[in-house]
């Protein structure tokens, strides 16, 4: 199985001010068909997982264009341009690029 | 407007089944893969199942040993998990999903296994 690993598992931020989570797979995420599956999952308090970016750097609809994604093999980064309130909760990242479906442990953002 | 809908959840005996549901609407459920993902309380995410939109290629967690059946009916736009032999450490929030990549999820739905 792949194993994701999140980095740091806690981010106290202040509100205006950039975020950045990183993101390592036990194994490269490229697919047979070239695409790398990797997602970033918001997880507000109280609320379902949302999906933020998909494919390493795509946003997914609805999504600002505070976040942002990098990345490539192994190692990934989500990026938040300027922390507003709303987005406070727990980001996940995931792989689809191998079953089982494996995700990290979580990243817990919340405001200074 | 893409909703997914959990249903089926509750309180079960340790050693009991439950079927859960997942409604799908919004977009052309027939031409999308559906997973089931779950989270104990308090923890992360936990992938439990796959299966593809036509019904032809299924994946388990191995974890689930064999208790669990993802199933679909394209002409009903839903999704379901057969649950059997429940244990304590499946009490969980369960999720469905859009595709591999996680494009939608549902509300969730409680499965509390507790006598």
């Amino acid at each position: 199985d792949i194993v994701m690993t999140q980095t740091p598992l806690s981010s106290p931020v202040t509100l205006g001010q950039p975020a950045s989570i990183s993101c390592r797979s036990s194994q490269s995420l490229v697919h047979s068909d070239g695409n790398t599956y990797l997602s970033w999952l918001q997880q507000r308090p109280g609320q379902p997982p949302r999906l933020l970016i998909y494919k390493i750097s795509n946003r997914f609809s609805g999504v600002p264009d505070r976040f942002s994604g990098s990345g490539a093999g192994t190692d990934f980064t989500l990026k938040i341009s300027r922390v507003e309130a709303e987005d406070v909760g727990v980001y996940y990242c995931m792989q689809a690029t191998q079953f089982p479906l494996t995700f990290g442990p979580g990243t817990k953002v919340d405001i200074k | 407007e893409v909703q997914l809908v959990e249903s089926g959840g509750g309180l079960v005996q340790p050693g009991g089944s439950l079927r859960l549901s997942c409604a799908a609407s919004g977009f052309t459920f027939s031409r999308y893969s559906m997973n089931w993902v779950r989270q104990a309380p308090g923890k992360g995410l936990e992938w439990l199942s796959y299966i593809s939109s036509s019904s032809s290629t299924i994946y388990y967690a191995d974890s689930l040993k064999g208790r669990f059946t993802i199933s679909r009916d394209n002409a009903k736009n839903s999704l379901y998990l057969q649950m059997n032999s429940l244990r304590a450490e499946d009490t969980a929030v369960y999720y469905c999903a859009r595709d591999a990549s996680g494009y939608d999820w549902g509300q969730g739905t409680l499965v509390t296994v507790s006598s």
